[in-house]
Formats: structure tokens, sequence, C-alpha cells
């Protein structure tokens, strides 16, 4: 069974602060996506990684292929960082999320 | 450049009835994906539709059921709805690669449905 886990559930960070959100699927995919989403639901893909590691301004994810594993950070966290924060593995086409985790930064 | 539309935005429906959302994708995208989210749980994956057919579903019931156009939009019917339908449905849409990954997701800002 396909299953995603992210880690941990809730997070609250000081404005500043270097956060680190987890992520772990339980098969073999062919991509690995972080989503952001918003209050109100809309939702913002941030990255798609199949291998290593990728970066956009404050923001960095890697993944550990062999052991099933991603990581999204957030270097100097802002409070308009907070949102909910969602791992999807791609298996073919079909997509398994993750429950999210929500961060709230506070100024 | 639209990014992926969704109409409507908010629905209230009754149980028994019947319902259609609609996506339009991102200009240049070919496939779109209908995913269900009940409050505070991520995604759940519906079905995928690619060349007018359904290529890939998720563990919902015939009850759900889609539709693309020859212009790539798309259209999510969900048939005697239950209490439990109740949800936010996002549509994103992507360029299909063949055999392999898709790119990054552009998601719509969802329909919110309720059933009473």
């Amino acid at each position: 069974k396909n299953e995603v886990e992210q880690s941990p559930q809730n997070l609250t960070a000081q404005e500043g602060e270097f956060i680190t959100i987890n992520c772990s699927y339980s098969v073999g995919i062919s991509a690995l996506h972080w989503l952001q989403q918003h209050p109100g639901g809309g939702i913002v893909s941030l990255f798609m990684l199949s291998s290593g590691k990728k970066k956009h301004g404050r923001l960095i994810a890697t993944i550990n292929i062999q052991e099933k594993h991603s990581s999204l950070h957030i270097t100097a966290s802002h409070p308009r960082d907070s949102a909910v924060y969602i791992c999807a593995a791609e298996y073919g086409q079909n997509f398994v999320f993750g429950p999210g985790t929500r961060l709230s930064v506070l100024p | 450049d639209a990014g992926v539309t969704q109409s409507p935005t908010h629905l209230i429906k009754t149980r028994g009835q019947q319902v259609t959302l609609r996506c339009s994708p991102k200009s240049g995208h070919d496939t779109v994906s209908w995913y269900q989210q009940a409050l505070g749980q991520g995604p759940q994956f519906i079905f995928q539709y690619y060349e007018e057919e359904e290529r890939q579903r998720g563990n919902f019931p015939d009850r759900f059921s889609g539709h693309q156009f020859p212009n790539y939009s798309s259209e999510l019917n969900v048939n005697a709805l239950l209490l439990g339908d109740s949800a936010l449905y996002l549509c994103a849409s992507s360029i299909r690669q063949g055999i392999g990954a898709n790119e990054k997701l552009f998601f719509g800002s969802g329909t919110q449905l309720s059933v009473l």
C-alpha cells in the first residue's frame, strides 16, 4: 500500500528560525512533490524532486531515494511562511498526499 | 496567462442531488487531475484525464465521474450526493510526459462543496 507520512503534524516557530519538515513514503516513486497550501485552499507547487536537492530562495528540498525520505527546509523563516506544507508522492500518474504539516511562524 | 481556474468557488447542495464542478487548466497543459480534500486532511486523488480519457483513478466510487473536453478543460460530476462528500475539490493541471514524472503541478483554488 502506498502511504505518505509527514512530521511534525504541527510546528510553531519564531521568525528567523530554521525549519525542517520531513516526509517518508512506503514504496518506490517516480517523483516527490512539495506543496504549500494557504488558508482558503489555494495550493502552490514548491518543488518536484526525483533525486538530490533543489533550492529556491529560502526554501530547500532534499530527497534520499534509498531511505524513501524527503525534507523541506526553510531558512530565516518569516510569518508569511505560515501555511500547511504537503508532500505528495507520485507513482506513475497517481499521487498520494501526506496529511500536511501546519506551520505557524510568529513575529 | 491565467493559471488553473475552477468554478464555482462555493456550492451548497442537499443529499441525493447531483453536482458538476468545472476546471480550466493552465495554458499549455493537457492533463487534469481532480482531488478531494476533507477539512484538516491532505488531498485524496480522485482521477486524472488526458486526451479526453480517464487514465488513472483513486479509491472513489462510480458516483464520481468526469469528462475532459477537446480544449483540455474538465468536469467532475458527483451523483447521489452524501453528507460525506462535503469537501474542497481541487483541480490540478500538468503536462503529461509519457511514462515518468509529471512536471510541477499547478492547482486551482478549489470548489468548496457543502452537502446538507
